[in-house]
């Protein structure tokens, strides 16, 4: 465990679902990031809260909608998905955003999600 | 364009065998991170390097910035079956605070 827990661990969603993914983390950190992986392309960072605002959106599809209701917690709800939403999704947590951090990001297992 | 490119994208190497992996940037990194990654599940950070010049270790990884902080390289010093996974550099330093990671470095450690 890394402090930053992931829930579920695997998701498979039907085009026409609405389901959300949930991060948490009681490290104390201010910062919380989603990110998705792709095979074969790098991490893309998909959103940003810094002390519970919102302060990046990487030209996200409005089908994934972030909520950040306190510094501990993080969803990502999920509807009307495609096939190429399959990915992994990860959260992150840092100390806060805009500062060199010395133990970098804390990211949790991950969540694999399959739109079928 | 790829901001961060990690080379080689695969490496296979015998147990024991020491091996390098790196990531170059065109541009000045502010901090450059390194994680290893099981399949499929989150990210493990391993150490990270800010000052031009600057080498840290790890058990037996080395991990080196260059004077330019424009180049790193992870070095693994007698490979064991549970350095496998996949390593990835991350940099700040394009133009904001966010972490932006390479694509990444499978490495695979026969016996």
């Amino acid at each position: 465990e890394t402090g930053v827990t992931q829930t579920p661990r695997h998701l498979v969603m039907g085009m026409t679902n609405k389901k959300s993914l949930k991060c948490e983390q009681h490290l104390g950190h201010n910062a919380m990031y989603w990110y998705k992986q792709s095979a074969k392309k790098p991490l893309e960072l998909m959103f940003v809260y810094n002390f519970k605002e919102q302060t990046e959106n990487n030209s996200v599809p409005s089908r994934f909608s972030p909520e950040c209701p306190n510094s501990s917690h993080l969803f990502l709800h999920l509807h009307t998905l495609q096939p190429e939403d399959s990915a992994l999704y990860l959260c992150a947590s840092s100390q806060e955003q805009n500062r060199a951090r010395r133990d970098g990001y804390t990211f949790g297992s991950g969540t694999r999600l399959t739109v079928v | 364009s790829q901001e961060l490119e990690q080379s080689p994208q695969s490496l296979i190497v015998q147990e024991g065998k020491n091996l390098t992996i790196n990531c170059t940037s065109s541009k000045t990194l502010y901090g450059l991170y390194w994680y290893k990654q099981k399949y499929g599940e989150g990210l493990i950070f391993l150490m990270m390097l800010q000052k031009g010049g600057e080498e840290k270790s790890h058990e037996k990884i080395t991990a080196k910035l260059d004077e330019k902080k424009q180049q790193s390289s992870l070095h693994i010093t007698a490979s064991q079956p549970s350095h496998a996974g996949i390593y990835l550099c991350g940099a700040e330093g394009f133009g904001n605070e966010k972490l932006t990671f390479g694509t990444g470095t499978r490495l695979t450690i026969i016996p």
